[in-house]
């Protein structure tokens, strides 16, 4: 199967710092990335759908000036969590689709954020 | 609209079989079947889209009932290594996207 990286895998960072994560399609070019918050033995919420070119598509209740998301290429999209606070610890994961028939989505290995 | 997943939770020892079922009140153009490990990424198992197909992979296979939106994943004679929580993800038509279930933890014992 296709090969998605994230990065870092871990973080831990002070409040009101901005952390940026990275996402990387390895081995194919990703028309759309989605990125997923998921807490503890919880469900993968979508946050939004990224496509390379154009702004994000933000989920109801997301916040767009707090989450930002760029895809600068076909291969790379970013998120940044801007001035993050305790509330925003969590794991991020980031998927790729790459526009096959069928559209499989490709999973990172996900980021832990820890706001302290 | 999240889809509804069933069970929550089983265990079961190795060799036994299981069904987690997943439901929408949405009609669904595909399902989307993923396995996670704690603490890794989820893993793709399979696709189903809508027409009512079914599809297998070694002893893990899937149906879709597309009359009835729901969609079940089989598992024959577990392994230790099905152990991890599955999760349904459902596309409703020109979505382009997944909503997830919440979930189906599965135990396998020795």
């Amino acid at each position: 199967g296709a090969v998605v990286s994230q990065h870092p895998s871990r973080v831990i960072c002070k409040s009101g710092t901005s952390v940026k994560i990275e996402c990387r399609s390895l081995d194919f070019q990703a028309t759309t990335m989605f990125w997923y918050r998921q807490f503890p033995k919880q469900s993968l919420m979508l946050m939004a759908t990224s496509n390379e070119g154009s702004k994000a598509t933000y989920e109801q209740g997301v916040e767009k000036d707090k989450f930002l998301i760029n895809h600068a290429s076909l291969t790379l999209s970013t998120l940044t969590v801007t001035s993050a606070h305790p509330e925003d610890s969590s794991f991020y994961i980031c998927s790729a689709f790459s526009g096959r028939v069928g559209w499989e989505q490709y999973f990172g290995p996900g980021t832990r954020l820890t706001v302290t | 609209q999240q889809p509804v997943q069933s069970p929550q939770a089983v265990i079961l020892r190795e060799g036994e079989d299981a069904v987690i079922n997943c439901s929408s009140s949405k009609a669904l153009y595909s399902v989307h079947w993923y396995r996670q490990k704690h603490g890794e990424a989820p893993v793709f198992l399979m696709i189903l889209l809508k027409g009512g197909e079914q599809k297998g992979h070694e002893k893990i296979s899937a149906s879709f009932n597309e009359k009835k939106q729901q969609s079940s994943l089989y598992l024959t004679a577990s392994q230790l290594s099905y152990s991890g929580t599955y999760f349904c993800g459902t596309e409703m038509e020109g979505a382009q996207k997944l909503v997830f279930g919440q979930g189906t933890r599965l135990t396998i014992n020795p």
